[in-house]
């Protein structure tokens, strides 16, 4: 049964700090992984998605990697800014077409 | 991308009662889902809205609970019936256009059971 972990479950920075949000997944076995934001309240955003096949994906200030063999992702934000805060979620597609999500790292960037 | 959209966004219900959310999609797409999202929780897979059959349910979810119609590839509706306040959540519409694709998601519904 796949599994996904995100690390740290909160964070806090000051603004202009680069900074890595992790995630884990425990069967390599997958489709594709998404990034997702969610704002307090609100739906979710999809952020990046990378293919099985792919290494990183980047957008903006935002870069995703991807190392499937290790079953791990890391989101990079560059340059954090106050209206980076938001929950960020993990999510894998499994084989089986599902979309399983990570608990999520809230940040918090203050000014 | 594909623009979705739900109704209700929110509501307040009585234990026992039902309500139906309903999940329009401004194109066709292959794949619908509907996820639960508890106060202060993760998305957990309710269900995969399946075109014409019956749905397919994740394990702790069962079809009397949460009956869904699909009647197109535009359209979803998602039913909780009985409410208890346990049944208090954010229930969230989500599409994909094929397997391996960007998966999108609606605005969701804001279920409160009293």
């Amino acid at each position: 049964k796949q599994e996904v972990t995100q690390i740290p479950a909160a964070l806090s920075v000051p603004e202009g700090e680069n900074l890595v949000l992790n995630c884990s997944f425990t069967d390599s076995a997958i489709y594709n992984l998404q990034w997702f934001r969610q704002d307090p309240g609100k739906g979710l955003t999809s952020l990046l998605l990378i293919q099985s096949s792919q290494r990183e994906q980047t957008s903006g200030r935002l870069n995703a990697s991807l190392d499937k063999s290790s079953g791990r992702s890391t989101l990079y934000i560059a340059a954090s800014q106050p209206g980076d805060s938001a929950t960020y979620l993990c999510a894998v597609k499994s084989q089986g077409g599902k979309l399983i999500f990570g608990q999520g790292t809230e940040l918090s960037v203050k000014p | 991308s594909a623009v979705i959209s739900q109704k209700p966004s929110r509501d307040i219900c009585q234990r026992g009662t039902s309500l139906t959310i309903q999940c329009q999609v401004d194109s066709q797409v292959t794949m619908m889902f509907w996820y639960r999202q508890q106060p202060g929780q993760s998305l957990t897979l309710i269900a995969t809205a399946n075109q014409g059959s019956e749905a397919t349910y994740e394990s702790g979810f069962v079809i009397d609970k949460f009956p869904i119609s699909r009647p197109n590839l535009t359209f979803s509706t998602l039913t909780v019936s009985n409410m208890s306040p346990e049944d208090s959540s954010i229930y969230l519409c989500s599409v994909a256009t094929d397997l391996g694709y960007e998966q999108y998601f609606g605005p969701g519904t804001r279920l409160t059971v009293t």
